[in-house]
């Protein structure tokens, strides 16, 4: 079952924050995080192991709520470069090599 | 150093016809998985492989076949195209089995069933 995110779209100006939600109905034990930019293949940003630990990369942060089966990616003073679609990607757990996306989150970023 | 290689790049078939889309790796990687895109649908899984002779079922296996003979190659086959298929086909790779490896996905096979 496909994970949701939220919200479908958001526009930023250059500078501005954004939190880009990931949640799911299934128990999560990892969640990716990629980025796709128009015409282009998806790139990997990060991985979040179950324990709800946080990690970075460059301005843009994730953390992972096993509780609440949901997972958020902060981007931080967003640059023009940060504009693509996120997609965040769920395993089913119990040893699942599953990995389900949701529909994607569409960032732009302007000037 | 290519990656995860995917040909062709662009493919126009008839209502019927049958294909095969290629996908090769040269890092060695044990995980391999055929995604389509389709326009707000996100990445959906065809089928995926966690090693040689090993393949199974993703979420939107039907009208899709795979082998995996060899760790390199994970060949997606269309036994008789439907414009339904008509997709943006990427086929992504791991280091290894589960999910706590990241996916290193090649550029993509833009296809149109008429």
């Amino acid at each position: 079952q496909q994970p949701v995110q939220s919200p479908q779209a958001v526009i930023l100006r250059e500078g501005e924050d954004a939190v880009i939600n990931c949640s799911s109905s299934k128990a999560l034990y990892s969640v990716h995080w990629y980025r796709q930019k128009h015409g282009e293949a998806p790139v990997f940003l990060m991985i979040l192991l179950k324990g709800g630990e946080q990690k970075g990369h460059e301005k843009i942060s994730a953390s992972f709520n096993e509780k609440k089966q949901q997972s958020s990616l902060y981007l931080t003073a967003s640059q023009l470069s940060y504009s693509g679609t996120y997609f965040c990607g769920t395993d089913m757990g119990g040893g699942s090599e599953k990995l389900v996306f949701g529909k994607g989150t569409k960032l732009t970023v302007n000037p | 150093n290519a990656g995860v290689t995917q040909t062709p790049k662009f493919q126009v078939l008839k209502t019927g016809q049958s294909m095969t889309l290629q996908c090769a790796q040269d890092m060695n990687h044990e995980y391999m998985s055929w995604y389509r895109q389709d326009p707000g649908m996100g990445l959906r899984l065809i089928h995926y492989s966690v090693g040689a002779g090993i393949t199974d079922q993703g979420e939107v296996p039907n009208g899709y076949n795979v082998s995996r003979s060899t760790t390199e190659d994970f060949p997606l086959r269309l036994l008789s195209a439907a414009p339904s298929q008509t997709s943006v086909y990427f086929c992504a790779s791991s280091p290894r089995t589960g999910s706590y490896s990241p996916l290193h996905f090649g550029n993509g096979t833009r296809l149109t069933v008429t």
